[in-house]
């Protein structure tokens, strides 16, 4: 069974701090993925990574980062956070197979509110 | 572009039949995916298809996918009151190296008793 971890299911953080979010995954998938989730927008990609210290921007990167130093990690980062930063956060795993599927695995979420 | 649409909300009695609609706009897609949401949970992958194939069944659940519309359906059978959850449509698009996937905006159902 994949297993998908995220550091915090509830985290409450003030304007202008800097926020970690982390994910593991254990099933040594190469591509993870960052998205916010907002009522009636659905899943937005913030950020995905296809192998360890590479990365590329998704749909919405605008106010974050990203880091991948070992395969199972993936972190986002707010630099500065801010009030319309207050959101869900999923973080995804997939492997790179030999069919097409892209299957992705995802964690239970962290709920980020910034006051 | 890529553009996945849903409409936000169906509301079934238990033991009906619920059907859950999605439309995508890019022609390139290559499988087409059904995802679940219970409160407070991560998305669990439901089902896919291929984007050669028109049906796909599974126990309750029926994929119906119409390429010439860009139409795609997820037929519960027998609705339960576990089923109440969102249901996320989403696209891969392999052809175009992108390796995320795109999402509709979720359907929540909500089955009464």
């Amino acid at each position: 069974d994949v297993k998908v971890t995220q550091s915090s299911r509830y985290l409450v953080k003030r304007t202008g701090e800097k926020v970690f979010l982390e994910c593991v995954q254990d099933m040594d998938h190469e591509n993870m993925f960052w998205y916010r989730q907002d009522p009636g927008l659905g899943l937005r990609l913030i950020y995905f990574s296809y192998d360890v210290k590479m990365k590329e921007k998704g749909d919405i990167p605008e106010g974050y980062s990203v880091s991948r130093e070992k395969k199972e990690r993936f972190s986002l980062i707010l630099e500065s956070a801010s009030t319309n930063q207050t959101s869900m956060y999923l973080c995804a795993s997939s492997y790179v197979p030999d069919q097409t599927t892209y299957e992705q695995y995802f964690g239970p979420g962290t709920r980020l509110t910034v006051t | 572009g890529e553009d996945v649409e849903q409409s936000l909300f169906l509301s079934v009695r238990e033991g009906d039949s619920s059907v859950i609609n999605c439309t995508y706009t890019d022609s390139s897609s290559t499988y087409l995916y059904w995802y679940k949401q219970e409160p407070g949970a991560g998305l669990q992958l439901l089902t896919y298809i291929f984007s050669n194939m028109d049906m796909k069944q599974d126990q309750r659940l029926t994929v119906l996918l119409n390429k010439k519309d860009k139409h795609l359906s997820l037929r519960i059978a027998d609705t339960q009151t576990g089923d109440s959850a969102i249901y996320f449509c989403a696209e891969s698009m392999v052809d175009t190296g992108r390796r995320a996937l795109t999402f509709g905006s979720g359907t929540r159902l909500q089955v009464q008793p």
